[in-house]
């Protein structure tokens, strides 16, 4: 089974500017999540989907975070404008409801705001 | 509320020595999971072991070996035999059961350090 995709791998980019991340989950899955997880630190969920629906996004911060997920498969976390303290990786995961099965996570994308 | 609590932030061992990393977690749930995910350098986070509430039976796979004791509220992960493949940061999480939607309260890491 192929496992969560993510890309790009790494980007670099300006404070001010505006980045996006794109999400590919295993095949079936229903549930997306994407974290954002800074040096040092544990993964802090930013929004998670059930199909194409926001289940919770209570973390994010929504002033300049966006993220869809308009077909229920992939999806899509958007950054405008940067600031230096989003420099982080963000990591995609799927569940195949919910988490009760357990959550398989992409490799990330590594984002430096400089 | 839920957290998880990994004590050890960094423990360096020598190849071929046992290592354990603790994991405390709290919950007011009866029924919940618990994961270990291992993080190498590259980024991804690699699945390792769900436990669920109800089965308190340690397990084995190869060198790897997890002690569930709810009496502790601890879920500790031993390595028997470290290798330097094994270098990478472990984390610790727990699943609460927020109705029918759970999430994952993680703890901040343990990274290990395994020296040839």
């Amino acid at each position: 089974e192929a496992g969560v995709a993510q890309s790009p791998r790494y980007k670099i980019i300006e404070k001010r500017q505006s980045v996006a991340f794109w999400c590919n989950p295993i095949s079936g899955h229903a549930t997306l999540y994407w974290y954002q997880q800074i040096l040092g630190q544990g993964p802090k969920l930013l929004i998670q989907f059930q199909n194409n629906g926001v289940v919770d996004d209570s973390q994010l911060p929504k002033d300049r975070f966006s993220a869809e997920r308009l077909k229920g498969v992939d999806s899509t976390l958007k950054i405008q404008p940067a600031k230096l303290e989003d420099s982080a990786v963000y990591l995609c995961a799927s569940s195949l409801d919910r988490g009760k099965d357990g959550y398989t996570f992409g490799s990330g994308t590594r984002l430096t705001v400089v | 509320a839920q957290k998880v609590t990994q004590a050890q932030t960094e423990i360096s061992v020598v190849e071929k020595e046992d290592v354990t990393l603790d994991c405390v977690y709290e919950t007011r749930d009866t029924t919940y999971y618990l994961f270990w995910y291992k993080q190498p350098p590259s980024g991804e986070l690699v699945f390792l072991i769900r436990r669920n509430s109800f089965d308190e039976q340690n397990e084995i796979s190869g060198r790897y070996s997890w002690n569930f004791q709810k009496s502790t509220s601890s879920f500790n992960f031993t390595i028997t035999a470290s290798q330097v493949v094994d270098s990478a940061v472990y984390f610790c999480a727990l699943s609460d059961n927020a109705g029918n939607n759970r999430k994952l309260i993680w703890g901040l890491g343990t990274s290990l350090a395994v020296n040839p």
